[in-house]
């Protein structure tokens, strides 16, 4: 079955850091989504990737999918408080279906 | 515009008792799946529909769990009984026709369920 393994499964970077959170999958991946979650709410769609080599950015959040669609990367620039939450990445598993990796914790220290 | 509504936001019960989650789609999508999420399992569909209808209820975990969508813009879970280890936080997302297999789901804020 599809499996997503996150990583790291949490991360605490100053204000201002760069950072990268890797999603790697046993498979090939056939539309690969990435959600932010914060505590007590629902998922925010962030952007999806479907072909090898893929990159796509919003604001200062940019995500690569590989050229063998197995693994993606969403990396964040200058980070800022408001990108602390937990980030999920997402693939399809047929007919519509998602399966989620466990997800990766984020903090913002400032 | 409205996103998914899900209803109650928090839910506190007794074991044995019976609980009805409620979800209201985004008008014009046709599609809804129920999630839940939990600490030690991550974030599991549970049931989706297409058009009302249920297509895939393989993670539904036990024949205690029931969901329906009468129309287009109304689904429910149903817990009977209820149990501890059905406390966990419940989803419901919507997503548009299209001609993407995967298309983009809105979730709504989600349920959290607590069973004493």
């Amino acid at each position: 079955s599809q499996e997503l393994e996150q990583s790291p499964q949490s991360l605490i970077v100053q204000e201002g850091k760069n950072l990268t959170i890797n999603c790697t999958s046993s498979k090939t991946l056939y539309g690969l989504y990435w959600y932010k979650q914060k505590y007590g709410e629902g998922l925010i769609f962030l952007m999806m990737l479907q072909k090898g080599g893929e990159e796509k950015s919003h604001e200062k959040i940019t995500a690569k999918l590989d050229e063998k669609k197995q693994q993606s990367s969403l990396h964040i620039t200058a980070s800022q408080p408001s990108h602390a939450g937990i980030y999920l990445c997402g693939a399809g598993k047929g007919a519509q279906k998602l399966v989620f990796g466990q997800g990766t914790r984020l903090t913002i220290n400032p | 515009d409205a996103g998914v509504i899900q209803s109650p936001r928090h839910e506190v019960t007794e074991m044995g008792q019976e609980v009805t989650l409620r979800c209201k789609p985004i008008s014009g999508h046709n599609s809804l799946f129920w999630y839940r999420q939990t600490m030690m399992r991550g974030l599991e569909l549970l049931i989706y529909f297409n058009n009302n209808v249920p297509i895939d209820d393989s993670g539904m975990p036990e024949d205690r769990f029931s969901a329906k969508m009468p129309n287009a813009s109304f689904s429910t879970l149903k817990i009977q009984p209820s149990e501890p280890r059905d406390s966990a936080v419940y989803f419901c997302a919507s997503s548009p026709p299209g001609t993407h297999l995967y298309n983009e789901q809105f979730f709504g804020p989600g349920t959290r369920l607590t069973v004493l």
